[in-house]
């Protein structure tokens, strides 16, 4: 049981450029979300899904795509990357998605310098 | 807007108690939960408050007043090992929705 995993780690961009950041869990999770986490801002939520085929978006949804073919996989879209981009992003997944209820459970992160 | 308000640094002596606060203001309230987070790592879950009172975890306790739109968690006994940044979290505009404080990064001394 791998919980929930991300891909890449590290990754650094030009500005303009494109790219998919990668989330799996293996914990038959209906809700699936992305945040970002930028110094002294806490979490910022990005999407959400509640399910295979739906989605929705959080607070800070612009320059960022995502879908949800799989119970599993939860990736997301950076369509034109931009240095304001620049941040650390986490995957999270729950049983449920009541969010003030379910326990999230974390990915490690992925750190993305947009230059 | 919704918000959740924590100081931004606390710093404690090893072996003490420390209290972490979080005042909020969100449209629907139902609950509060703590998460914790070390440098360079991802936030893993701690506490949660459904209900007003305080809730026990261990070293860890988690207390919530919606009346007062108040929360706080405790830590006892403190080890090198609880240094790290402690966000609260709560339903945002729905409940598929956590919004986050911008976390309390807990500084402990020998």
């Amino acid at each position: 049981n791998a919980g929930v995993t991300q891909t890449p780690k590290f990754q650094v961009l030009k500005t303009g450029q494109s790219m998919t950041l990668q989330c799996a869990q293996d914990m038959n999770h209906e809700y699936m979300s992305w945040y970002r986490q930028d110094p002294g801002m806490g979490l910022r939520l990005i999407h959400y899904s509640v399910g295979a085929g739906i989605t929705d978006q959080g607070e800070v949804p612009n320059g960022y795509n995502v879908s949800r073919s799989t119970t599993e996989d939860f990736p997301l879209r950076l369509l034109s990357a931009a240095p304001s981009q620049t941040s650390v992003y986490f995957c999270a997944s729950s049983l449920l998605g009541t969010g003030d209820t379910d326990t999230q459970y974390f990915g490690p992160g992925t750190r993305l310098t947009v230059l | 807007g919704q918000s959740l308000e924590q100081p931004s640094e606390v710093t404690a002596v090893e072996g003490a108690i420390v209290q972490i606060n979080c005042t909020y203001q969100t449209s629907g309230f139902y609950g509060l939960s703590w998460y914790q987070q070390h440098d360079g790592g991802a936030p893993t879950f701690l506490s949660y408050n459904g209900l007003d009172g305080l809730e026990e975890t261990g070293r860890f306790s988690s207390f919530l007043s919606r009346s007062d739109s108040y929360g706080y968690l405790l830590l006892q006994e403190l080890q090198m090992k609880d240094s790290a940044s402690y966000f609260c979290a709560g339903p945002g505009d729905s409940n598929y929705q956590l919004i986050w404080g911008a976390g309390t990064k807990l500084i402990i001394k020998p």
